[in-house]
């Protein structure tokens, strides 16, 4: 079974600079996919960014950028220009193509970004 | 992505009552997901919602206690039975689109008296 672990309960950051929020998973398939969720005091659960396990580039969307490294099992999130919005708890969460598709999450890290 | 509709929002129930939470999506989708979120916690997969057959419920959960519909491909229903105050969660469904992309409902907030 898949397992992921975030070691970071909390984080904070002040505003305008960057944070990297930690990640890593472990399972014995080749071929799954990477998430990190983020999940504001609203309570949605907003997809962030998605990491193919099969893809060596990391992915990247607008301010947020991932660290994949494959052979540590490591999947960490950064994010710049950090600004008030993205306070928020963040998840880390792993899936298994071919399966039944579900999610297994990490514990999730509670980031604060200050003024 | 995929627009995802889930009702009601919140409730407060009494103890030994049960509820029952919809989710519709825009689009027909294959895989539909209940999950639950006690209080400061993760999330946690209750079960996998199959069109046409008994969903696949995760280890702890039990269809008794949680029995879910799913007609069709856009629409499916969790119930939470003879409610206590430990079933005091929120509750999210989910869908995976084309390009394994999951995404959530905003989710149902449920506190039991």
């Amino acid at each position: 079974a898949q397992t992921v672990t975030q070691s970071q309960p909390e984080m904070s950051v002040q505003e305008a600079e960057t944070v990297t929020l930690s990640c890593t998973y472990d399972t014995s398939e080749s071929n799954y996919y990477l998430f990190w969720y983020k999940q504001p005091p609203s309570r949605q659960m907003i997809l962030v960014i998605r990491q193919e396990a099969y893809k060596q580039q990391n992915a990247t969307e607008n301010r947020f950028s991932v660290n994949f490294q494959k052979a540590a099992k490591s999947f960490s999130l950064k994010i710049s220009d950090s600004q008030l919005g993205d306070t928020a708890m963040y998840f880390c969460a792993c899936l298994l193509r071919g399966g039944s598709e579900k999610l297994v999450f990490g514990k999730g890290t509670k980031l604060t970004v200050n003024p | 992505s995929a627009v995802i509709s889930q009702k009601p929002s919140r409730d407060i129930c009494q103890r030994g009552t049960s509820l029952t939470i919809q989710c519709q999506v825009d689009s027909q989708v294959t895989m539909m997901f209940w999950y639950r979120q006690q209080p400061g916690q993760s999330l946690t997969l209750i079960a996998t919602a199959n069109q046409g057959s008994e969903a696949t419920y995760e280890s702890g959960f039990v269809i008794d206690k949680f029995p879910i519909s799913r007609p069709n491909l856009t629409f499916s229903t969790l119930t939470v039975s003879n409610m206590s105050p430990e079933d005091s969660s929120i509750y999210l469904c989910s869908v995976v689109t084309p390009g394994l992309y999951q995404h959530f409902g905003d989710g149902t907030r449920l506190s039991i008296l």
